[in-house]
């Protein structure tokens, strides 16, 4: 079965500067997907950015980017120039054959 | 967009009722649902997949009877939580797949539905 792992369950940082949480997952599959998910206080899940595994170049969203290794088997998001609405529980994702699986989750607080 | 309408937002209610929670896919035809139970400060952990005109197909450790699972039609599916005990106090979370994949997205998140059993 497939695993998310996300060994950061808080990370802080303060205004303005840049933030990396952790993410690597274990599969046999070549092809899927992986996704990072933001969770504030309302409990809605907001899609922050996403990855096809069959694509080399990393994925950008405005400020936020991924670093994804496939031979790693890793997937981290780098938030840059963080805001306060950025603080939230932030989840990874894998993604394959309707299967959608997610890592524990990180906490993330932003200083002013 | 796709939006995934789920209701109600909150119930509080005594033990031992039934609780049904419902989800709609509201601009998309969804064939497959999916519903999460999510406790405070832990991860979103699949509880079954929800097939139109299909029985569901629940996780393991999932109560069948427990959790009813109904996808009658490509837009509802619906959750019961048969007879409802404090232990079932949860935040249940429904998901659906568009089947025209017409978004970045593989599964539209509901808001979820926060079960609160006295």
């Amino acid at each position: 079965a497939q695993t998310v792992t996300q060994s950061q369950p808080e990370m802080s940082v303060q205004e303005a500067e840049t933030v990396t949480l952790s993410c690597t997952y274990d599969t046999s599959e070549s092809d899927y997907y992986l996704f990072w998910y933001k969770q504030p206080p309302s409990r809605q899940m907001i899609l922050v950015i996403r990855q096809e595994a069959y694509k080399q170049q990393n994925a950008t969203e405005n400020r936020f980017s991924v670093n994804f290794q496939k031979a790693a088997k890793s997937f981290s998001l780098k938030i840059s120039d963080s805001q306060l609405g950025d603080a939230a529980m932030y989840f990874c994702a894998y993604f394959n054959n309707n299967d959608m699986r997610f890592g524990a989750g990180t906490r993330l607080t932003v200083k002013p | 967009g796709a939006v995934v309408s789920q209701h109600p937002s909150r119930v509080i209610c005594k033990s031992g009722t039934s609780v049904k929670i419902e989800c709609r896919s509201l601009d998309f035809q969804a064939t497959t649902m999916f519903w999460y139970r999510q406790f405070p400060k832990q991860s979103l952990m699949l509880m079954a997949t929800s097939n139109e005109g299909s029985k569901a197909t629940y996780e393991q450790g999932v109560e069948k009877d427990k959790f009813l699972i109904n996808h009658a039609s490509l837009t509802l599916s619906t959750l019961t939580v048969a007879s409802a005990h404090p232990e079932d106090s949860s935040f249940y979370i429904c998901s659906a797949r568009d089947v025209q994949k017409r978004s970045n997205q593989p599964q539209h998140f509901g808001d979820g539905t926060r079960l609160s059993i006295l």
